[in-house]
């Protein structure tokens, strides 16, 4: 079946403009999870849906960032205000469950700031 | 807190021959779970290869084996037959079960070049 899809691929932007991306899920997976990754580092924690509520943002690194997952499934990611070290590789991964099982991840948005 | 090191920056393996990528891991835990990833360059994270901290033998996939050391806190990933499409950045990656949702935690990665 399909996998987790992301869009945009990637996204060019200004400083202090407003971005979303936006997350589509493996069908039938309950769990939704957000990671940044910036340039040659390991993929970074930011929120974790499950199902439509968020049971844990202790990632997200201020007030700027926020998630919404309304129905349960596409989520969307909103950054406010962009700063140049927003920059980043945003990828979404998507488990059956939230608990044991696998995450499988999207191709990532790149996002530059300029 | 959970923490892995991935201690190998950069690494070459001719091709058809193996290599092991090493990954120490930091945890009071006492179940947890272990995984790799591939990362090619068009961005994508592949998960390879899933290893327990309770499972008794190293887990496979294919040519992906894991090298588990439970005493010594390390989950080497092990390739076999390296092929030019291994050529990656390779993570490792640890499950935290005492946040809600598992939420994984990576190492810093090591790129993988495969020498025809």
């Amino acid at each position: 079946g399909a996998g987790v899809s992301q869009t945009p691929s990637n996204k060019v932007t200004e400083k202090g403009k407003y971005v979303e991306l936006r997350c589509d899920p493996i069908s039938g997976h309950t769990a939704l999870y957000w990671y940044r990754q910036s340039l040659g580092q390991g993929p970074e924690f930011l929120i974790y849906f499950q199902g439509t509520g968020a049971a844990d943002d202790s990632g997200l690194p201020n007030d700027r960032f926020f998630a919404v997952r309304p129905e349960g499934s596409v989520s969307t990611l909103k950054i406010q205000r962009t700063e140049r070290g927003d920059s980043a590789v945003y990828l979404c991964a998507s488990s059956l469950e939230g608990g044991r099982e696998t995450q499988y991840f999207g191709p990532g948005t790149r996002l530059l700031v300029l | 807190a959970q923490k892995i090191t991935q201690t190998q920056p950069g690494m070459f393996v001719q091709e058809k021959e193996a290599v092991t990528l090493d990954c120490t891991y930091d945890t009071s835990d006492q179940s947890y779970g272990l995984f790799w990833y591939k990362q090619p360059s068009s961005g994508e994270m592949i998960f390879l290869i899933y290893q327990g901290s309770y499972d008794e033998q190293n887990a496979t996939e294919g040519r992906y084996s894991l090298n588990f050391q439970k005493a010594r806190k390390s989950a080497n990933l092990v390739i076999s037959a390296s092929q030019l499409g291994d050529s990656a950045m390779y993570f490792c990656a640890m499950r935290a079960p005492q946040n809600a949702g598992n939420m994984l935690t990576f190492g810093g990665g090591t790129r993988l070049m495969v020498k025809p």
